[in-house]
C-alpha cells in the first residue's frame, strides 16, 4: 500500500538534544512537508520541499533543520535552539499540482522531559 | 495572503442530528478550498475538496460542503451525526503561489452525545 510513513510514534528528550524524526512515503510524491500541531493552533508549517536538495521555510522554522536527499524521504531535526519543542509534529506530501490535496502520515508525539 | 477562519472550537450535536462545522476564506483570488478529519492522535484524512469544478461538493462519510463566493464560505455538513463522527476536522485553503502550500484553520473539535 502506498502510505506516508512516521517513526517514532512516541518520543522523549532531554532538554539541550537535538532528535530527528523520520518522514518517509512511496506515493512518488515531489513534495513533502512538515507541520507542528498545538492544541488550539491548528497546523502549522515548519519547513516543505518542492524537490530533491531544495527545502524552504515555512512560518515558523527557527529552531528546526531537515533535508531532502532522496525522493522518498524528509527527516526533520529538532534543535536545541528550538524553545518550546513538545508538540505534534506531522509530515506531509503531495504531487505537484493545482488542485492536489496533501496526503499524512500518522504523526510523530514530542515530549521535552 | 490566503487565510481560513473556523468559527466555533467545539461543537456538540445529538447523535442523529445534523451538523455544520464553519469555514470562511479570505483570497484574492478563487481558492481551492480542503476539509481534514483527524481522530486521536493519528495524522489528517482528507475528507472533500472544492477545486472550482462544482460549487457542491461531496465527501466520504456523508460529508458534503457548498461553496458560497457571495459568502467566502465553504462550510461542513453533515444530515445525521453518527458516534463515529467525533473527531477534530481542519478548514485549509491552498495558496495558488509556489510550494502547493496549505494554511489551516485553528480546528473545530466536533462532539457527538447520545
Amino acid at each position: 500500500d502506498g502510505g506516508i510513513t512516521q517513526s517514532p510514534k512516541y518520543l522523549f528528550r532531554k532538554e539541550g538534544q537535538n532528535v530527528t524524526l523520520s518522514c518517509e512515503q512511496n506515493l512518488n510524491h515531489d513534495a513533502m512537508y512538515w507541520y507542528r500541531q498545538d492544541p488550539g493552533q491548528g497546523l502549522r508549517l515548519i519547513y516543505y520541499s518542492q524537490i530533491v536538495n531544495d527545502f524552504q521555510k515555512g512560518d515558523i522554522a527557527e529552531g528546526y533543520s531537515v533535508s531532502r536527499e532522496k525522493k522518498e524521504s524528509f527527516p526533520l531535526t529538532v534543535t536545541s535552539a528550538q524553545k518550546n519543542p513538545t508538540a505534534f509534529y506531522l509530515c506531509a506530501s503531495t504531487q505537484v499540482g493545482t488542485d492536489n490535496e496533501q496526503f499524512f502520515g500518522p504523526g510523530t508525539r514530542l515530549t521535552v522531559l | 495572503a490566503q487565510s481560513v477562519t473556523q468559527l466555533g472550537s467545539h461543537v456538540s450535536v445529538s447523535e442523529g442530528a445534523l451538523v455544520l462545522l464553519r469555514c470562511n476564506y479570505s483570497s484574492s483570488v478563487p481558492p481551492y478550498l480542503f476539509w481534514y478529519v483527524q481522530y486521536p492522535n493519528q495524522g489528517l484524512q482528507l475528507l472533500l475538496k472544492y477545486t472550482s469544478a462544482a460549487t457542491l461538493v461531496k465527501g466520504i462519510n456523508g460529508f458534503e460542503a457548498e461553496f458560497k463566493k457571495s459568502e467566502t464560505s465553504f462550510h461542513l455538513t453533515k444530515p445525521s451525526a453518527h458516534m463515529s463522527d467525533a473527531a477534530e476536522y481542519f478548514c485549509a485553503v491552498k495558496h495558488r503561489g509556489g510550494g502547493n502550500k496549505l494554511t489551516f484553520g485553528t480546528g473545530t473539535q466536533l462532539k457527538v452525545e447520545l
